[in-house]
Order: structure tokens, then sequence, then C-alpha cells
């Protein structure tokens, strides 16, 4: 079955460092993937796109890549601040109309 | 414009009652979605409505859950007999278009349902 993981353990980095998460996928060729931040109690909001034959895609502090061979995705915060904490998602297309959402990975940035 | 909008945001109900979450969309977005997050999990697909086109319901749980869509705006996800594991919270998104042309989803903030 079609499966994806992310960090499942919170990440706890130094303002000004660089957060790293991951997200690996199975069992299917997605299309494409997002990534999404979700803060408590609120609705996941969009951060980035990035489509199958893109390897790098880039917003402010924000830079995501997409490896086809690995089934990986590689989100990146540069000089994070605390502001940054939140949960972040990562989601795929299936080939038809449904995505399908990671469980999540916990970013805290202390200051 | 206005976001995506979710009501009630919080439901308590009694175990066999049913509800009935509303979502209103973006206006002009085609596509809208329903997920279900329970607590520290992703987010669980449970229904897809796109333009005219017949639903994709392979996400819904049981034959309990149901949703429609009318005038292809206003979205109603409707949960019969209530039971205690369908306590979470209920999210609605909708995007311009759906499917592989990948338009991110703009999401409200949810309906959180607890069943007693």
């Amino acid at each position: 079955s079609q499966k994806i993981e992310q960090n499942s353990e919170a990440l706890n980095i130094q303002e000004g460092k660089t957060a790293t998460l991951t997200c690996n996928y199975t069992n299917y060729s997605p299309a494409y993937l997002q990534w999404y931040r979700q803060d408590p109690g609120r609705g996941p909001v969009f951060l980035l796109l990035i489509r199958e034959n893109e390897k790098e895609k880039r917003k402010e502090r924000l830079k995501v890549t997409f490896d086809t061979t690995l089934k990986q995705s590689l989100f990146h915060i540069t000089a994070s601040q605390p502001a940054d904490s939140a949960t972040y998602l990562c989601a795929l297309d299936t080939g038809g109309f449904k995505t399908i959402f990671g469980a999540g990975t916990r970013l805290f940035v202390k200051a | 414009g206005a976001g995506v909008s979710q009501s009630p945001s919080n439901k308590v109900t009694e175990k066999g009652k049913d509800v009935e979450l509303r979502c209103d969309p973006i206006s002009g977005h085609t596509a809208l979605y329903w997920y279900r997050q329970s607590l520290g999990q992703g987010l669980e697909f449970l229904i897809y409505f796109q333009g005219n086109s017949a639903p994709d319901k392979s996400g819904l749980p049981s034959d309990r859950f149901s949703a429609e869509r009318t005038g292809g705006s206003v979205s109603t996800l409707t949960i019969q007999r209530t039971q205690q594991e369908d306590s979470a919270v209920y999210l609605c998104a909708s995007s311009l278009i759906g499917g592989r042309v990948a338009y991110e989803q703009y999401f409200g903030p949810g309906t959180r349902l607890t069943v007693t």
C-alpha cells in the first residue's frame, strides 16, 4: 500500500541553525509533492510544491528537494527562528484526485 | 478574500447521535476535500468533490459517513450514529482544481468533534 513516512520524533534546534525534515514514500510515483505547516488548533497552510521533474525549489528561507530515485523529499529552513516552531506535513498526489499526507514532524526552535 | 470556513468550531455529542459539519470553500474553487485528523496523527482523506463529477468517497471509513456538496459550493459532512472513535478534528480544504494539475489546498480551521 502507499505509505509516507516523516520523522515521528520532534526536532529540536537552536535559533539560527538550519532545520532539515525528511519525507520518505513507498509504492508509488507522485507527480508532485507539497509541504504544509500546521500550528496547534489550526488547519495546515501550504508552503511549497515541487514537481517530479524538479530537483529543488526555494522560497525565502525555505528549500525543498525531491529525489524520485530515493523516493525522498527534504525540507530545509535556514536561519531558523522560534516562530518557525510548528508541525510540518508532506503530502503526495496519488495519481488521481486524492492527496495523502504524512503524520508530520514537530519542529521546536529554541531562542 | 475570505478563506475556507467551517462550522461549528467545536461539537460535543453523545454516542449514537447524528452530527452535521459544514464547510464553506473559497469562492471559485471547484475542488473540495474532507479530512480527519486524530490527536498526533496525520490527515486521513475522507472524500473529494470536483465540480459536477461524482465524488471520490474511497476514504469514508463506514457507511455512517456521508457528504454532499450543494450547488458546487457549500459541503456538509454527516456522521450518523456517532461512535467514540469518531472523535477527531474534521478538516475541509478547497483548491482551484484537484488531481495532477497540482494546485495547493487551502484549509479551514477544522471542527473538533468529541463523542462522549
